[in-house]
């Protein structure tokens, strides 16, 4: 069963850095894209980043280049997002997706883990 | 950047046939996929590929795609599909990016 588990969520004030986690099991995650996307309250989903299998390319929403990084550590079996230079309209809960094999979609989604940016 | 159109709300009784649009210029030349949100609960992939299911998703389940409009068809609505859905496209040809449609609250009443 594929299994994706977030942590590292909380509050923060604005200007202020968090460190997302997703930990992976149930698939070989070294074969797979893996995305962050989220989700501001009462809104809808935001696509936010992807990484490639080896972590050698990664792609990233505008309204978070240049202050999000997304990596990844496949002997842990884990992907992370970086978060930097927080704003208030960063608060979302942020959920880790396994891309398909086609890359196209994003067929498992973790539980997500709620990040709240506020002064 | 590309742009999915969804309409806010789509209400159905039980037992009839809730239709769900996701409208784009030429959407018919991409692949489309759907989500199912519940409440409180993360977002479930139940078509791929404009009309493909995923294994344990209901043949009630069903997509197309052509022109400007996808759709997502569920026929024999229960109470049990209420829920926000989503569309979504790999815009490949702008930076790679993964779009979603602003979302569905399904009802059934």
């Amino acid at each position: 069963e594929v299994l994706l588990v977030e942590s590292g969520g909380g509050f923060v004030r604005p200007g202020e850095s968090l460190r997302l986690s997703c930990a992976a099991s149930g698939f070989t995650f070294r074969s797979h894209w893996m995305h962050w996307v989220r989700q501001a309250p009462g809104k809808g989903l935001t696509w936010v980043s992807r990484i490639n299998y080896d972590g050698t390319d990664s792609n990233y929403a505008d309204p978070v280049k240049g202050r999000f990084t997304i990596s990844r550590d496949n002997a842990r079996d884990t992907m992370y997002l970086q978060m930097d230079s927080l704003r208030v309209d960063d608060t979302a809960v942020y959920y880790c997706a396994r891309g398909a094999t086609t890359v196209a979609f994003l067929d498992s989604w973790g539980q997500g883990t709620l990040v709240t940016v506020s002064s | 950047s590309y742009a999915l159109t969804q309409p806010p709300s789509v209400s159905v009784p039980p037992g009839q046939t809730a239709r769900i649009t996701c409208g784009a210029k030429k959407i018919g030349s991409k692949t489309v996929h759907w989500y199912q949100q519940k409440a409180g609960q993360a977002p479930l992939l139940v078509v791929y590929d404009d009309s493909a299911r995923p294994s344990g998703i209901p043949e009630r389940f069903s997509g197309s795609n052509s022109g400007n409009t996808a759709t997502l068809t569920i026929t024999r609505a229960e109470a049990g599909d209420e829920a926000d859905y989503y569309c979504q496209v790999w815009d490949s040809n702008n930076d790679h990016l993964w779009v979603f449609g602003g979302g569905t609250r399904l009802t059934v009443l």
